[in-house]
C-alpha cells in the first residue's frame, strides 16, 4: 500500500508568519496529489491538487503548493496566514493505476494561528 | 457546483436500532465513496461504487451495508453497530474519469454519528 506521510502533526503560527506544511509520498510512478482542507466543525474541502503540468500549483485562499518529484514531496504554502486558515490540512495521493481512484491521505496536521 | 449533500447532520442511535445514511450529487458524477473518520485523523474508506455497482468493499463489518439505487444517490444502511462505531460519516464523489487521471473527489459535509 502507499504512504503519505505529513511529519508536522500540529503547527502553531502568528498570523502574517508564512507558512510550509510538508507532504511525502511513497510511490515511483505517476501520481496526483491533493491538499485538503477541514475546518472546525466543517466538511472537507478541496484546496488544490496537481496532475501535471507546471510543479507549482495555486489554489484557493492564497495556497499554493510545489510538486518535486525527486524528492516525492508536495509541500503546502503560504505567504502569510490568518487567524481564518487554523484547521487540519490533509495531504492525499493518488496513484495512476490505482483501483478506482482510491486516495491515500495523511495523518493530517493541525494549523492554529493566533491573531 | 461542486456540492455533496448528506442527511442527518447528526444521528444518535441505540445499538439495536436500524438507521440509514443518505448522500446525493447532482454533478453528474459516477462514482461515490463512503469514509469513515474519528476525530483528528484522516478518512478511512469503506467503499466505493462507480457506476451504480460496488467496486470496492474495505473489509467492513457487515452491520454497514452500502446500496446505490442510481447514479446521484447513495445510502449506508446501519444495523446493530457498536459504540466504537461513533464517528463522522464523509460521503464524496468524483467523475469517475480515472483514464485521463484528472477525477477529483469532492466530500459532503459529513453525517455525525453516535452509537449508546
Amino acid at each position: 500500500a502507499q504512504s503519505v506521510s505529513q511529519h508536522n502533526h500540529h503547527v502553531i503560527l502568528s498570523e502574517a508568519a508564512s507558512l510550509e506544511l510538508g507532504c511525502n509520498y511513497s510511490y515511483g510512478g505517476t501520481v496526483n496529489l491533493f491538499w485538503y482542507v477541514q475546518y472546525p466543525g466543517q466538511h472537507l474541502q478541496l484546496l488544490l491538487k496537481y496532475f501535471s503540468g507546471d510543479p507549482l500549483v495555486k489554489g484557493i485562499k492564497g495556497f499554493e503548493a510545489e510538486f518535486i518529484k525527486s524528492k516525492f514531496s508536495f509541500n503546502l504554502r503560504k505567504p502569510s496566514v490568518q487567524w481564518s486558515d487554523t484547521a487540519e490540512y490533509f495531504c492525499a495521493v493518488r496513484t495512476r493505476g490505482s483501483t478506482l481512484g482510491r486516495l491515500y491521505f495523511g495523518r493530517g496536521t493541525q494549523l492554529t494561528v493566533w491573531p | 457546483d461542486t456540492e455533496v449533500t448528506q442527511t442527518p447532520k447528526h444521528l444518535v442511535m441505540g445499538m439495536t436500532n436500524k438507521k440509514s445514511l443518505k448522500c446525493e450529487q447532482h454533478m453528474g458524477h459516477r462514482a461515490m465513496y463512503w469514509y469513515k473518520q474519528k476525530a483528528k485523523k484522516p478518512p478511512e474508506l469503506m467503499f466505493v461504487y462507480s457506476y451504480e455497482k460496488l467496486s470496492i468493499n474495505e473489509s467492513v463489518p457487515s452491520r454497514f451495508s452500502p446500496e446505490c439505487p442510481n447514479s446521484s444517490l447513495l445510502n449506508l444502511h446501519l444495523h446493530a453497530l457498536q459504540p466504537e462505531d461513533s464517528a463522522l460519516y464523509l460521503c464524496a464523489s468524483s467523475q469517475g474519469r480515472l483514464a485521463d487521471g484528472t477525477d477529483t473527489q469532492y466530500f459532503g459535509p459529513g453525517t455525525r454519528l453516535t452509537v449508546l
